[in-house]
């Protein structure tokens, strides 16, 4: 079975511009969640899309958006990047039921903002 | 501020040899994981302990959940070159809704 997958697994963007990121999760998992990884720290939370609804936000500026499709498959939006945003960007899908709800990541997108 | 605190932090063995990394909260959990992660890789879930006191093995590597489910320790036995990595816990609690709420990591080195 296919795992999570994410694309593009490189990117190269310059301060102001916008960049979306793409997931899809495991098959029959419906729920995605997006972290960020920046270098020498472990992931921190960025959003959470169970059903196309949000389930949770951490604490990152309103530049950082996303959605969930139909097909369970996500997008993280960031907008006016900053030098800061360089990053692993990583995604996770789950089942999102119950109390353990495993979390399995994907291979991540490299952002470097320069 | 960092709610789960891992250490050691690095941690450079010989192959061999045998290590314990500690994963340490105030606050509880109801559930809490072990990953580890290659450079320029997700995280792969190791284990999840969901019970206190609870004690799983995989393999050479044997993870405990603190009795009062605010902690936890991950011991490999007979480390391989294999097994180099980072090491990170995430736990979920009851402020934290679906989200893992990940510790910085130990870096483990295991040299032939």
């Amino acid at each position: 079975d296919a795992g999570v997958t994410q694309s593009p697994t490189h990117l190269i963007k310059t301060r102001g511009q916008h960049v979306t990121l793409r997931c899809s999760p495991i098959s029959g998992h419906k729920s995605v969640s997006w972290y960020q990884q920046v270098l020498g720290q472990g992931p921190q939370f960025i959003f959470q899309y169970y059903e196309k609804e949000e389930r949770g936000r951490g604490n990152f500026p309103d530049r950082f958006s996303a959605r969930q499709f139909p097909n369970y498959s996500s997008e993280l939006n960031v907008n006016a990047l900053l030098l800061g945003d360089s990053a692993l960007y990583l995604c996770a899908s789950s089942l999102a039921t119950g109390v353990i709800n495993e979390q399995f990541f994907g291979p991540g997108t490299r952002l470097t903002v320069l | 501020t960092q709610l789960l605190e891992q250490s050691p932090q690095f941690l450079s063995i010989q192959e061999g040899e045998n290590l314990t990394v500690y994963c340490n909260s105030s606050s509880v959990f109801s559930s809490l994981q072990w990953y580890r992660q290659e450079p320029g890789e997700g995280p792969v879930l190791l284990v999840t302990v969901v019970t206190g006191g609870e004690v799983k093995k995989l393999k050479r590597l044997t993870f405990q959940f603190g009795d009062a489910r605010k902690d936890s320790s991950l011991h490999i036995t007979a480390a391989q070159p294999g097994d180099t990595g980072l090491y990170l816990c995430a736990g979920r609690n009851s402020n934290s809704g679906y989200a893992l709420n990940f510790g910085k990591g130990t870096s483990l080195l295991v040299t032939p």
